[in-house]
């Protein structure tokens, strides 16, 4: 059974930096792709990066890039996401998601149940 | 255009058929795939690839798609399905994932 659980959220102080993680478990994590997506408080949902099966593609949305870099650790079946600054416009519940390419490329077939980031001083 | 337009909320009669709409430029060459978020949950995938369910979806929830919009009809609305719905598709240069901005379904 595919589980994702992320973690590594809280209050945060504008510009400081954070690390959230994302355990893996009934699957494993080097045969897909993976993907970080965000919902700030009554929002929609914002793609925010992805990393290739193999870690050696990276994508970001504008908005992060520069700021965020996605990494795992398939031997720990973890995925990670590094923010070096955050600012207000972090706040959200940031969800880990496996892409599926059986389904279709960048269909995601199996989320986390979030973990959430305020940034606040 | 790199974005994803849905109408904000739809309702429904219990027991009736409902149909959610999702319009962009990147579904001229890109399929859809639909997800439900109910209250404090992660994200559902209900459709994908335009009109293929995942094992243990309901055969009540089905898409299609013509032209730049794509289509997610839910026949026989249950209570259960009251929900956000989102759209979401590749780019058009398929190197983003791009997310509808939601439409909450009401079933009356």
């Amino acid at each position: 059974q595919v589980h994702l659980v992320e973690s590594g959220g809280g209050v945060v102080q504008p510009g400081r930096p954070l690390r959230i993680s994302c355990a893996a478990s009934g699957f494993s994590l080097g045969t897909y792709g993976m993907h970080w997506v965000r919902q700030p408080p009554g929002k929609g949902l914002e793609w925010v990066a992805m990393t290739s099966f193999d870690g050696n593609q990276e994508r970001y949305a504008d908005s992060v890039k520069g700021r965020f870099t996605i990494s795992r650790d398939n031997s720990k079946n973890t995925l990670y996401l590094q923010v070096k600054s955050l600012s207000s416009e972090d706040t959200a519940v940031y969800y880990c998601a496996r892409e599926n390419l059986l389904f279709g490329s960048g269909v995601l077939d199996s989320w986390g149940p979030g973990t959430l980031v305020i940034v606040s001083s | 255009s790199s974005e994803l337009t849905q109408d904000p909320a739809v309702s429904v009669a219990l027991g009736q058929a409902v149909t959610i709409t999702c319009q962009g430029d990147s579904l001229l060459s890109r399929h859809a795939s639909w997800s439900q978020q109910k209250p404090g949950q992660a994200p559902l995938l209900v459709i994908y690839r335009r009109d293929n369910r995942p094992p243990g979806i309901p055969d009540r929830f089905a898409g299609s798609s013509s032209g730049n919009t794509a289509s997610l009809t839910i026949t026989g609305a249950q209570v259960d399905d009251e929900a956000v719905y989102f759209c979401h598709s590749r780019d058009s240069s398929a190197t983003h994932i791009l997310f509808g901005g939601g439409t909450k379904l009401t079933v009356l």
